[in-house]
């Protein structure tokens, strides 16, 4: 099983509103991540939590806080967004397989739309 | 010079044709390298993974890796109209201050288009 779920998958916001993306993976996976992807442009990272704890911020504006309550969930609290944070918002979680490899799983995602 | 540079395209191939994508990469500490297949409106899937230099094969999929040139390619055996989609080169390597989990940096992504 290598599935990362994600809620919603669609979601319209204003600029005042407060929203949150979750993500939950049961794989054992001890790093999750947050992506961000524009149309026609590769995914860019925005968070890593590795054992729970933020390990990577790529330079994110405060609107973004992420959130990461346990091993299995990861949370993207969204405030104040603009109309150009509209975008698919991917989750990810990595693990080692029994090689000793790590591979990067994503959620089908959460297409963002902020008005 | 980009981390991490692929053709866009688009790569158009005819049906039972063989799709040759291709990857370059800046780093030399670069670790692990993956392609990821994105359809329309989708989220990325990974089909391939690849450590070692040389080939690797699954199903109609060959992996290859060359460190040395720091290339790295897919190869797709027998398209299909189902394979068109946007292919994404990314590569890994281990943050400085050895956190143990790495950060993924892609590329632009091909756009593979199979003809009937």
């Amino acid at each position: 099983d290598t599935e990362v779920t994600q809620t919603p998958k669609h979601l319209v916001m204003g600029m005042t509103n407060k929203k949150s993306l979750k993500c939950e993976q049961h794989m054992g996976h001890r790093a999750m991540y947050w992506y961000k992807q524009k149309a026609k442009k590769p995914p860019e990272l925005m968070f890593v939590y590795s054992y729970e704890k933020l390990s990577i911020n790529e330079s994110v504006p405060s609107r973004f806080s992420p959130e990461c309550p346990n091993s299995s969930l990861l949370n993207l609290h969204l405030h104040a967004l603009q109309p150009e944070d509209s975008a698919l918002y991917l989750c990810a979680s990595s693990g080692y397989s029994g090689t000793g490899v790590e591979k990067l799983f994503f959620g089908s995602g959460t297409q963002l739309s902020v008005l | 010079q980009k981390e991490v540079e692929q053709n866009s395209g688009p790569l158009s191939v005819p049906e039972g044709a063989i799709a040759s994508l291709n990857c370059t990469y800046s780093d030399r500490g670069s670790q692990s390298f993956f392609w990821y297949r994105q359809y329309s409106g989708k989220s990325p899937e990974l089909i391939m993974s690849i450590y070692s230099n040389g080939d690797k094969e699954d199903g109609r999929f060959t992996a290859q890796l060359n460190k040395a040139s720091q290339y790295v390619s897919l190869l797709i055996r027998d398209s299909q109209p189902s394979d068109s989609a946007t292919y994404l080169c990314a590569v890994k390597k281990v943050q400085a201050g050895g956190t143990s989990y790495g950060k993924l940096t892609f590329g632009q992504g091909t756009i593979l288009t199979v003809h009937p």
